[in-house]
């Protein structure tokens, strides 16, 4: 039960775009395609941001995406705006539990 | 609408119990899957338990294993979270959230101290 591997922080200044990884084993990222995204503000829930990879719930911007290669998750913003300054987590399910990422702190310049 | 409403933090003594509470709402909470997760004061987000819709099946984070128990009542749309022997490592705001591939509902948290 390891925690998936995120950078503790990335930067970008508005309109550009970033992207965070999240690397994890065959066994959980690269064994299933049930990777998620969270961003949280301080004080406030996560909320969702991508589902199963790549899938965008409804009322998330579209300059949100997501991918997997083997076992490494990404998470791409793009157009970055000030309000996307916050944290992020990745989260894989598995069949025995479900594991977060340690978090990414994006900094928007 | 979507709610969860958790409730029982507080403050607790290194070896006490506490047991927590979270209300259900705006769904039918029988058919979901429902998850603890952990945040620790400036730290990161961390697992703690789930258990499926029915509550046949249940899952611990290893740091958490023999010492908290997950549980459901479907009746009153409840879920709890049972923590024996709590640790000062334990203090974190626990969230209550919905989900089985992925958690898409939160709920806004309870904070459990442990301190003498």
């Amino acid at each position: 039960q390891s925690a998936l591997t995120q950078p503790a922080s990335v930067s970008g200044s508005p309109g550009q775009s970033i992207t965070i990884s999240c690397t994890g084993t065959s066994s959980d990222v690269g064994g299933y395609n049930y990777v998620s995204w969270y961003q949280q503000h301080p004080g406030k829930a996560p909320k969702l941001m991508i589902y199963e990879v790549s899938n965008r719930p409804s009322g998330v911007s579209n300059r949100f995406s997501g991918s997997k290669s083997g076992n490494t998750a990404s998470l791409t913003i793009s157009g970055l705006q000030a309000e996307d300054e916050a944290d992020y987590y990745c989260s894989s399910y598995t069949s025995s539990s479900t594991l977060f990422g340690g978090g990414t702190k994006l900094t928007v310049l | 609408e979507v709610q969860l409403v958790e409730s029982g933090g507080g403050l607790v003594q290194p070896g006490g119990s506490l047991r927590l509470s979270c209300a259900a709402s705006g769904f039918t909470f029988s058919s979901y899957w429902m998850h603890w997760v952990r945040q620790a004061p400036g730290k990161g987000l961390v697992w703690v338990s789930r258990i499926n819709s029915d509550g046949s099946s249940t899952s611990y984070a290893d740091s958490v294993k023999g010492r908290f128990t997950i549980s459901r009542d479907n009746a009153k749309n409840t879920l709890y979270l049972q923590m024996n022997s709590l640790r000062a490592e334990d203090t974190a705001v626990y969230y209550c959230a919905r989900g089985q591939w992925q958690i898409d509902y939160w709920g806004q948290g309870t904070l459990v101290t442990v301190s003498s």
